[in-house]
């Protein structure tokens, strides 16, 4: 297996209230992605890194913020918390060979009541 | 991107071969084709992936036609634990990269 550790692995809060989600690895890859996967709607990219304080936007970003200080964490911010973020988040990694495969992690479930 | 097209739900008995099909006719020549699973609510898991050659690994076979417009994941022994939602996703080799997942083919293995 990949080495991606993603905390929490569930987490239950309020509306307005900030909540930061962990994806680290340990394989020391360029890449790293952070997906929600919503019914319906398949997964979708939040941010992506191509290395460290290097970020840029994915296709569904608005009320999300990345942050990577260390090649080994990648961490997405939610600044105020709405409902509609109510979702599955995964992290993936990559080499930064052009063909290799991403590699996920095991999620965090986020409930916004 | 080039878009895939899969059958949305495949049965299959334990122990046969399960021979997942993926249409990509507009698949262009610097682009690649992976496939993942993703079993009930854990992570997408990678499975397999090529260019133009077919390929094995210790999980399973990837065939791409010779016109690469199509290709089969085939798992050649199913068992239980292979039920699951199976993805194929056509990517170039440039850029970032993001993967599209479409809907993907439930296969269901059964006893």
């Amino acid at each position: 297996d990949a080495g991606i550790t993603q905390s929490p692995r569930h987490k239950v809060t309020e509306t307005g209230t900030p909540v930061t989600l962990r994806c680290h690895q340990t394989e020391n890859h360029r890449y790293m992605y952070w997906y929600r996967q919503d019914p319906g709607h398949g997964l979708r990219l939040i941010h992506y890194s191509y290395g460290v304080k290097d970020t840029d936007k994915g296709e569904v970003s608005d009320g999300y913020s990345v942050s990577r200080s260390k090649t080994e964490d990648f961490l997405l911010t939610l600044e105020s918390a709405t409902s509609s973020q109510t979702s599955v988040y995964f992290c993936a990694i990559r080499q930064g060979n052009s063909n290799q495969p991403q590699h996920f992690g095991d999620g965090t479930r986020l409930s916004i009541l | 991107d080039a878009k895939t097209t899969q059958p949305p739900s495949m049965d299959c008995a334990e122990g046969r071969a399960a021979n997942l099909p993926c249409n990509h006719s507009t698949i262009s020549g610097n682009e690649y084709v992976y496939w993942y699973r993703q079993i009930h609510s854990q992570g997408p898991q990678y499975i397999i992936h090529g260019l133009k050659n077919n390929e094995t690994n210790e999980m399973a076979s990837l065939i791409i036609t010779e016109d690469r417009k199509s290709s089969t994941l085939i798992l050649p022994h199913a068992t239980l634990r292979d039920t699951a939602v199976y993805y194929c996703i056509v990517r170039g080799n440039t850029g970032f990269q993001k993967l599209v997942f479409g809907t993907g083919t439930r296969l269901l293995v059964s006893p």
